[in-house]
């Protein structure tokens, strides 16, 4: 079955520690994205990417990175200058001409 | 960045009941997404509007694209405890971007 794969479902990391978020579709949709959603924030865009090799910033960029080396896969880095990383992160993918996203199912990451 | 003004927040009903929530924008959109979001998981598409005027149903669930392009609503008919969660209007501005913007989100429950 075709479906966008977050892993893992929960992430614990230290604070001052980088830490990458995998995402992996196999739908073939050309854009990703990588979402933040806080309680009561709705969802927030971290990054996106519509083409291998090319992705842009979104509203709340600072402090993570991403790239997008293959179609299938948009790994999202946390890294330690992100102040405040505990939060829910989705990922999600969309084909070109369609305006639907496809969603993981999200990757809880705590930091202690 | 753009955000939509979805209301209300929350909503507490019992189960049985009619439920109806909305979106708004300053600015006109030319596609409508409705998504619901279970705990933990990641928000699945219940409903896509793509013209002014336009009024889709999924069973229980009935969304409309109002005519002014700048709103949409989202009703569910006869609640049932499986419909908590919380639903994501999200919207699509004309001008070529793929990028949707979403709403804060309305969080249901329903009391048995």
């Amino acid at each position: 079955d075709g479906g966008i794969t977050q892993s893992p479902k929960y992430l614990f990391r230290k604070e001052g520690q980088n830490v990458t978020l995998s995402c992996e579709q196999n739908l073939n949709h050309d854009a990703m994205y990588w979402y933040r959603q806080d309680p009561g924030q709705g969802l927030r865009l971290i990054y996106y990417s519509q083409i291998v090799n090319d992705f842009q910033k979104g509203d709340i960029a600072e402090g993570y990175s991403v790239s997008r080396e293959k179609k299938e896969s948009f790994p999202l880095t946390v890294t330690s200058a992100q102040k405040n990383p505990t939060a829910f992160y989705l990922c999600a993918s969309s084909l070109r001409g369609y305006y639907g996203y496809t969603f993981g199912s999200g990757t809880r990451l705590t930091v202690v | 960045g753009q955000q939509l003004n979805q209301s209300p927040q929350s909503m507490f009903i019992q189960e049985g009941e009619d439920v109806s929530m909305n979106c708004t924008s300053s600015s006109i959109f030319n596609t409508w997404l409705w998504y619901k979001q279970d705990p933990g998981e990641g928000p699945v598409l219940l409903i896509a509007l793509y013209k002014a005027g336009e009024l889709t149903s999924n069973g229980r669930l009935t969304a409309q694209f109002g005519i002014t392009r700048k709103d949409s609503f989202l009703n569910i008919s006869a609640s049932i405890p499986s419909d908590v969660g919380i639903y994501f209007c999200a919207g699509r501005s004309p001008g070529g971007s793929e990028k949707l913007v979403f709403g804060k989100g309305t969080k249901l429950t329903v009391n048995p």
